[in-house]
C-alpha cells in the first residue's frame, strides 16, 4: 500500500534562515508527488509537484523540492524563510501508472513556524 | 474567476439528520474531488467524478453519497450524520488527469454532528 510521512510535526526557522520540510513516500510504481499549503481556516494551496523529469522542481514563493529516488524523498526547502510562510504544509503522493492505487494520499501535515 | 466556492461554511447537525454540502467550480474542470480533514490527519478522499454522470468511491465513502449531473456542480450528502462525520469537508477539481494534475481547493465546510 502506498503511504507518505512527514516526520515532523512542526518545524521552527527564523526569518531569513533556510527551511526544509521533510517528506518520505512508498509507492509500488513511479510517484507522482506534490506539496500543498493551508493557512489558516482555508483550503490548500497547490505549490509545487513532481510528475517526471528534472529532480529539482521549483514551484511558487520561492519554493523548491528535490525528488530523491533511492531515499524515497521529497522534500520542501526555501533559501531564506519569511513569517508569512508560516503555514501547515502537506506532501502529497499517488502512484504511477503501473502502480497499484490511484488515489492520493496525504500526509498528516508539518506545522512551520517562522519566527521574526 | 471564483474557483471552486463551497456553502455552507459552517454547519452544525444532530445525529440522524441529512444535508447536503454544495460545490461549484467555473473553471470547467473534469475533475472533482471530496475529502474530509481531520485532527492530525492529512486530507482522506471521500468520492470523486472524472466528468458529468460520473462518480466513484474515494478511501473512506461509507455514509455519503454524490452525484454530478453537471460539469460545475458536485454536491456531497450525509444520508444520516453520525457523531465520526464531524470534520472539515473541502471540494476540489481539476482539469486533467486522475489525481495526476494539480487540485483546486475550495474553502471548506465544517460540520459539527452532535
Amino acid at each position: 500500500a502506498q503511504s507518505v510521512a512527514q516526520p515532523e510535526d512542526q518545524v521552527n526557522v527564523a526569518e531569513g534562515n533556510p527551511l526544509t520540510v521533510k517528506c518520505t513516500y512508498s509507492v509500488s510504481g513511479n510517484p507522482y508527488l506534490f506539496w500543498y499549503v493551508q493557512y489558516p481556516n482555508r483550503g490548500l494551496q497547490f505549490l509545487l509537484k513532481y510528475i517526471t523529469g528534472d529532480n529539482l522542481v521549483k514551484g511558487s514563493y520561492g519554493f523548491e523540492a528535490e525528488f530523491n529516488k533511492s531515499q524515497t524523498s521529497f522534500h520542501l526547502k526555501k533559501p531564506s524563510a519569511l513569517v508569512s510562510d508560516s503555514a501547515l504544509y502537506f506532501c502529497a503522493v499517488r502512484d504511477g501508472p503501473s502502480g497499484g492505487s490511484y488515489i492520493p494520499t496525504f500526509g498528516r501535515g508539518t506545522s512551520l513556524i517562522v519566527h521574526p | 474567476n471564483a474557483g471552486v466556492t463551497q456553502t455552507p461554511k459552517f454547519q452544525v447537525l444532530k445525529t440522524g439528520q441529512s444535508m447536503t454540502l454544495q460545490c461549484a467550480q467555473d473553471m470547467n474542470h473534469e475533475y472533482m474531488s471530496w475529502y474530509r480533514q481531520d485532527p492530525g490527519m492529512g486530507l482522506r478522499l471521500i468520492h470523486y467524478s472524472v466528468g458529468a454522470g460520473i462518480t466513484d468511491q474515494g478511501e473512506v465513502p461509507n455514509g455519503y453519497n454524490v452525484s454530478r449531473s453537471t460539469t460545475e456542480d458536485f454536491p456531497l450528502r450525509l444520508l444520516s450524520a453520525a457523531p465520526s462525520q464531524t470534520s472539515v469537508y473541502f471540494c476540489a477539481s481539476s482539469y486533467s488527469g486522475l489525481f495526476t494534475d494539480t487540485q483546486y481547493f475550495g474553502p471548506g465546510t465544517r460540520l459539527t454532528v452532535l
